[in-house]
């Protein structure tokens, strides 16, 4: 099965600041990773699929990129709605598989 | 745009087994997949599996492999997640959500709480 790490585990940043979250593949997934968003007592958002691609809805301040093993998700400004955690996931093999997530909380 | 509305938490004793549904609303059933993912007290995101409403593939994580069958029935757009030989440990929030053709979920129910516990 395909391994997902992500890094670091605790981002502390302020409102108005860029994050820069890293999701490494144990083998190669090609582009098909995507980023999802969870706040507390919720379920999952989706936020990019095929490595780049914005889902409906989703702030153009959220960008990803990378390809093969190593991506990053990047929110440009960070608003207050924005703190919570993000986890990565891929679909280049079965099983699929999900990062251990990244809580962006505020500094 | 879509919804998925999820069967109320669960209590259940250890070696027992439960059912979770998901009914779907707002679009055509059978043009999309189910994924079902937990979330165990505190922890991640843990992919268990995905099923075709329009054929019954299946496709689901190793670990869970033979104490976990998905179903459909189309007939009432809802979807099933039947887990078996409960332990401590399945003691999760579990998710449904709306896989697109690349299996992304895209669309997901409320969650379900499931506690297993003597």
């Amino acid at each position: 099965e395909i391994v997902l790490t992500q890094s670091p585990a605790t981002l502390s940043l302020s409102p108005g600041e860029r994050a820069t979250l890293s999701c490494r593949a144990s083998q190669s997934v090609s582009s098909y990773l995507a980023w999802y968003q969870q706040k507390p007592g919720q379920a999952p958002r989706l936020l990019i699929y095929e490595n780049s691609r914005r889902a409906p809805g989703i702030p153009a301040r959220f960008s990803g990129s990378g390809s093969g093993t190593d991506f990053t998700l990047t929110i440009s400004s960070l608003e207050p709605e924005d703190f919570a955690v993000y986890y990565c996931q891929q679909r280049r093999d079965w099983p699929l598989t999900f990062g251990g997530g990244t809580k962006v909380e505020i500094k | 745009q879509g919804q998925l509305v999820q069967s109320g938490a669960e209590l259940r004793k250890p070696g027992a087994s439960v059912k979770v549904s998901c009914k779907a609303s707002g679009y055509i059933f059978t043009n999309f997949g189910i994924c079902w993912v937990r979330q165990a007290p505190g922890q991640g995101l843990e992919w268990m599996g995905w099923i075709s409403p329009n054929n019954g593939n299946t496709n689901y994580a190793p670990k869970l492999q033979g104490r976990v069958t998905m179903t459909t029935d189309t007939s009432t757009s809802t979807a099933y997640m039947d887990l078996r030989s409960l332990r401590s440990d399945d003691t999760a929030v579990y998710y449904c959500g709306r896989a697109t053709r690349s299996n992304w979920c895209d669309l997901w129910g409320q969650g379900t709480l499931v506690t297993v516990s003597s």
